[in-house]
């Protein structure tokens, strides 16, 4: 298994408050990703990360920022929850290989964070 | 718009038998697909993939086929298994030039049963 760690696994908040979730690797992994898993929807990716204090947003980032200070960590934060944001949030981590055409790699999940907001 | 698409949302098989998972996708700059199994309360996990310079890729028990022209794939697990029973995903992304790992494109995904 992929080094991943995702903290907290659970949590339930009320509307407003913020929450950060933390995503935690060990794999030395250049780029790190948030998701998160709706129902009929699929995995949606909200932020990545592509080195330390590089970030970009994906296609859900509305109401999310992210921070990465370290290479093994990459932030999650909701500045002010909301009920919609109710969801199971996945991180993820790829490397590529250099080259001409850099090589895609799979990304490799963790278990997910189920954040519940009242 | 929705450019990865699993347009069935379940699928039951015997066990011993052929389970065939198919996934359709809109963006013709696609070129590196993707399947992932899931189970309940864990993340998703990592089965098997393909590029676009190719047909056919196969791993085991596992194999994905892809049809460019069709914009078409499909996993084959043969033979099915109980433990096999999970949600399955098809993931895509597009060329890769510059060293930032391409962005995946999820579809809504497939529940597998296989029953004993």
């Amino acid at each position: 298994d992929a080094g991943i760690t995702q903290s907290p696994r659970h949590k339930v908040t009320e509307t407003g408050t913020p929450v950060t979730l933390r995503c935690h690797q060990t794999e030395n992994h250049r780029y790190m990703y948030w998701y998160r898993q709706d129902p009929g929807h699929g995995l949606r990716l909200i932020h990545y990360s592509y080195g330390v204090k590089d970030t970009d947003k994906g296609e859900v980032s509305d109401g999310y920022s992210v921070s990465r200070s370290k290479t093994e960590d990459f932030l999650l934060t909701l500045e002010s929850a909301t009920s919609s944001q109710t969801s199971v949030y996945f991180c993820a981590i790829s490397e590529s290989w250099g080259g001409e055409i850099f090589s895609n790699q799979p990304q490799h999940f963790g278990d997910g964070t189920r954040l519940s907001i009242l | 718009d929705q450019q990865v698409k699993q347009n069935s949302p379940s699928l039951s098989v015997q066990e011993g038998r052929i389970s065939i998972l198919n996934c359709d996708y809109t963006n013709s700059m696609f070129d590196y697909f993707l399947w992932y199994k899931k189970y309940p309360a864990e993340g998703p996990t990592f089965l098997i993939s393909i590029s676009s310079i190719k047909d056919k890729n196969e791993d085991g028990r596992f194999t994905v086929f892809l049809n460019k022209s069709a914009k078409h794939l499909s996993l084959h697990i043969v033979p099915s298994q109980p433990g096999d029973s999970a949600v399955y995903f098809c993931a895509a992304s597009e060329p890769n030039y510059t060293g930032a790992n391409s962005k995946l494109t999820f579809g809504k995904g497939i529940t597998l049963s296989v029953r004993p």
